[in-house]
């Protein structure tokens, strides 16, 4: 069975653009979660989406949102970029019920110049 | 505010040595703690779940012990090797009153094998 991919897997941009990464679950994963992860603040939760819904959300600000196809790949939009928002963005899918396992894809790693 | 503190924040062994991570977490109400392990440049993987009811889940030479009443947790690692060279992250996910989860992250031990 395949596991989760991401895409791009490096992504250079500039302040003030926008950027979008992609997230294919293991097959029938309904659940995807995004996180951001920085040397100084660690794993952070951004939102998850299960059956298309945004079912959790983390403090982050509105220029980070989100979307889930109808076949579960997900989307993670960013606009209007700034220097912090420089990290490695992790996926993660599941079956979408409590204790479930969470299986990680090997992330975006998003560099804001 | 839901916290998780893990120690040391970094750890140098020699292989074959045996080592313990710890994670104290102020979470509520407490759902399930995972222990995660991640190579530099890749995803986390899981290594262990437990909920209120377990106290130790094994996984190989990776043993974990939960005690709910002092929320402390351990990652134990026996005969260690070159591989084992990682960061390892607590998580600790609460419920919420709808039902889902939340997750708190600890920010990870860095454990390094020398040869």
């Amino acid at each position: 069975k395949a596991g989760v991919t991401q895409t791009p897997r490096y992504l250079i941009k500039t302040r003030g653009q926008q950027v979008t990464l992609s997230c294919s679950p293991i097959s029938g994963h309904r659940s995807v979660s995004w996180y951001q992860q920085t040397p100084g603040q660690g794993l952070q939760f951004l939102f998850e989406y299960f059956s298309e819904t945004q079912r959790n959300k983390g403090n982050f600000p509105g220029r980070f949102s989100g979307r889930q196809f109808s076949n579960s790949r997900s989307e993670m939009n960013v606009s209007t970029l700034e220097l912090g928002d420089s990290a490695l963005y992790l996926c993660a899918s599941s079956l979408g019920e409590s204790y479930n396992e969470q299986f990680f894809g090997p992330g975006t790693r998003l560099t804001v110049l | 505010k839901n916290q998780v503190e893990q120690s040391p924040q970094s750890l140098i062994i020699l292989e074959g040595k045996n080592c313990t991570l710890q994670c104290n977490y102020t979470v509520s109400p407490f759902s399930n703690l995972r222990w995660y392990k991640q190579d530099t440049g890749r995803g986390p993987v899981s290594l262990t779940i437990m909920t209120f009811s377990e106290n130790t889940k094994s996984n190989g030479r990776y043993t974990a012990t939960l005690d709910a009443d002092t929320k402390q947790s351990s990652l134990h690692i026996t005969a260690s090797q070159l591989s084992d060279s990682a960061s390892y992250i607590c998580v600790v996910s609460a419920r919420s009153n709808f039902g889902n989860e939340k997750l708190t992250f600890g920010t990870g031990t860095r454990l390094t094998i020398i040869p």
